[in-house]
């Protein structure tokens, strides 16, 4: 089975600076999907980036992109030019590719705090 | 286009009662899939269908189940109600085409036992 691991519970950033959060994951498949997805307090879950396992370029989405590592299984997210609207709960998430039957497996997640 | 749809938004049920959760997907997704959310456990895998049919289910008890119809519309049942199923559900939907393993979640059913 596999499993993915955010060891940061909480960061803080101040506004308008840059923050990397963490993720491992852990999979014997060659053919995967790695998502970030954020958790503001409205509860809904919103995808802020997706990476293929099969693309070497890193993904980017105007001020979040990711360092996608494959051989050391690492895929964290760095978040540009902070805003107040980027305060959320952020969980790394990996499926399956080929189908994804067994759904998304996410990390604990990372409880991102933006000073003003 | 509009979102993913959960209804209803709060539910307080009592130990062993049965509950029934609705999941409107986005329009044209015929995958729709389930998910528990707790402090302890986390974001937890219960089942996904697709065109009708349960393709998977996590390691939930058999009192969890679901079904999905043919508009893609989908209900989950939790029978004999426990209070650690105090949870937020939350449904996604994906087109399992062309944005292959995107999940497009909605806002949650938030089901309190007691």
């Amino acid at each position: 089975a596999q499993t993915v691991t955010q060891s940061q519970p909480e960061m803080s950033v101040q506004e308008a600076e840059t923050v990397t959060l963490s993720c491992t994951y852990d999979t014997s498949e060659s053919d995967y999907y790695l998502f970030w997805y954020k958790q503001p307090p409205s509860r809904q879950m919103i995808l802020v980036i997706r990476q293929e396992a099969y693309k070497q370029q890193n993904a980017t989405e105007n001020r979040f992109s990711v360092n996608f590592q494959k051989a050391a299984k690492s895929f964290s997210l760095k978040i540009s030019d902070s805003q107040l609207g980027d305060a959320a709960m952020y969980f790394c998430a990996y499926r399956s590719g080929g189908g994804g039957a067994d759904g998304l497996t996410f990390g604990k997640g990372t409880h991102l705090i933006i000073q003003p | 286009k509009a979102g993913v749809t959960q209804t209803p938004r709060y539910l307080i049920k009592t130990r062993g009662q049965q509950v029934t959760l609705s999941c409107s997907p986005i329009s044209g997704h015929r995958s729709v899939s389930w998910y528990q959310q707790t402090p302890g456990q986390g974001l937890q895998f219960l089942f996904e269908y697709f065109s009708e049919t349960q393709r998977n289910k996590g390691n939930f008890p058999g009192r969890f189940s679901g079904r999905q119809f043919s508009n893609s519309r989908s209900e989950m049942n939790v029978s004999t109600l426990e209070l650690g199923d105090s949870a937020l559900y939350l449904c996604a939907s994906s087109t399992r085409t062309g944005e292959e393993g995107t999940l497009h979640f909605g806002n949650g059913t938030r089901l309190t036992v007691t």
